[in-house]
Formats: C-alpha cells, sequence, structure tokens
C-alpha cells in the first residue's frame, strides 16, 4: 500500500520570502506521480505542480519548485517570493503509473499561512 | 480547459432522505470519475472510482449501497447519498479524468458540495 506523509501540521511565512514543505512516500512501485495541490478556502482543488518518477529534473512552475530525491522517497515543495494568495492547504499526492485511470493517494496536507 | 462542475455546491437535507450530487465535465470526455470525502481540516478519502457505462469500484469501508454512483455518460457522474444520517454530513469532491487530454493521468477537480444532514 502506498502511503504519503506531511509531517508539518501548520506552517508560516513572511510575504515574499521562501517556505518549503515536506512530503514523505512509502511504495515499492519504480514508477508513478507525484503531485502537489493546494486547497484554498473556497475548497477548490488546485494542482501546484507534478513530478513523473522517471524524470531526474526537479518539476518548476513559476514560483514553485519541487525537490525529488526518489531514494530517499521524498517530494518537498519550495514557495519562492510568498504571496498572500498562497494561503491555503496544501496537500502531497501519489499516483502509480497503470493502464487506464488511477487513484490519488492524498497526505494529510499542511496548512500554509503568509502573513503580510 | 479540463473544467469540471458540480452541483449542488452545498444541500441541506433531513435524516433519512436521499441526496444527489452531480459531477460534470464541461469541455472533454470523463472516462474515469473519481469520488472522494473530506471531513473538516482533514485530507481527501477517496470513496469510488467509476468508469463510464460501468459499475463503480468502492473502497474499502465504504457502503455501496448507502453511495449510489452512477456514470451513465461521458460528461456526468452523480453519487446519490441515501437515507442520509448526520454522520454523512461532509465536503464531497469529485474529480475526472479522460484519454484525450493532454497529461492523461491528471485529475481534475471539480469544486465540492457541502452536504449538512439534519
Amino acid at each position: 500500500a502506498q502511503t504519503v506523509t506531511q509531517s508539518q501540521p501548520e506552517m508560516s511565512v513572511q510575504e515574499a520570502e521562501t517556505v518549503t514543505l515536506s512530503c514523505t512516500y512509502d511504495t515499492s512501485e519504480s514508477n508513478y506521480y507525484l503531485f502537489w495541490y493546494k486547497q484554498p478556502p473556497s475548497r477548490q482543488m488546485i494542482l501546484v505542480i507534478r513530478q513523473e518518477a522517471y524524470k531526474q529534473q526537479n518539476a518548476t512552475e513559476n514560483r514553485f519548485s519541487v525537490n525529488f530525491q526518489k531514494a530517499a522517497k521524498s517530494f518537498s515543495l519550495k514557495i519562492s517570493d510568498s504571496q498572500l494568495g498562497d494561503t491555503a492547504m496544501y496537500f502531497c499526492a501519489f499516483m502509480k503509473v497503470l493502464a487506464g485511470a488511477n487513484n490519488l493517494f492524498f497526505g494529510t496536507g499542511t496548512r500554509l499561512t503568509v502573513i503580510p | 480547459g479540463a473544467v469540471v462542475s458540480q452541483h449542488p455546491s452545498w444541500v441541506i437535507c433531513k435524516s433519512g432522505t436521499s441526496v444527489k450530487i452531480e459531477c460534470r465535465s464541461l469541455d472533454f470526455q470523463a472516462t474515469t470519475m473519481f469520488w472522494y470525502r473530506q471531513f473538516p481540516k482533514q485530507s481527501l478519502m477517496l470513496m469510488a472510482t467509476s468508469n463510464e457505462g460501468s459499475k463503480a469500484t468502492y473502497e474499502q469501508g465504504v457502503e455501496k449501497d448507502k453511495f449510489l454512483i452512477n456514470h451513465a455518460s461521458l460528461t456526468l457522474s452523480t453519487l446519490t447519498v441515501t437515507s442520509a444520517h448526520p454522520e454523512d454530513s461532509s465536503f464531497y469532491i469529485c474529480s475526472a479524468t479522460g484519454t484525450a487530454l493532454t497529461v492523461t493521468y491528471e485529475q481534475y477537480f471539480g469544486p465540492g458540495t457541502r452536504l449538512t444532514v439534519t
């Protein structure tokens, strides 16, 4: 079974600063995808960034980047130049690569607050 | 592109009644839809996966007879909570994916439905 662990229930960061959210996972699979989702107060799930496990290069999307350490099964999210709109719950998620559509396994989430 | 809607956004029903939640893919064909449940300040818990035209696959511990899922077309899936009780009060979220999408494995989420059973 896959497990996703987010060890930081809550974090805060000053506006314009950088913050890193941690995520570790456990799997016996060799091919999989990892995601970070953002859930703002509206509760709409928004994809922040994705990483294919076969890619060694860390994914980057504007101010968001990941540090993917496959051997350590670690997948942290770095948010640079934090903005007030980044305040949200952040969920790390894992998906096996299988034929057809596949389930997402979510971590317990980290509540991030950006302080003005 | 890849927009998913849910209706209603919130619903209040009396204990013992049934309520139906709709999930629609607006601009793509959703070959697979997922239903999640989220309790306050908790993560998303997968309830079931449904493929168009076939029976849903329920996760362990989810009552099939209580949470009826129908995926009758490539753009619509419904979740019916039958004989609802206060403990069914929760936030229900659907997601969808389709083979014609640019990123075929990516799930696109609806905005969720808040169910309150009184």
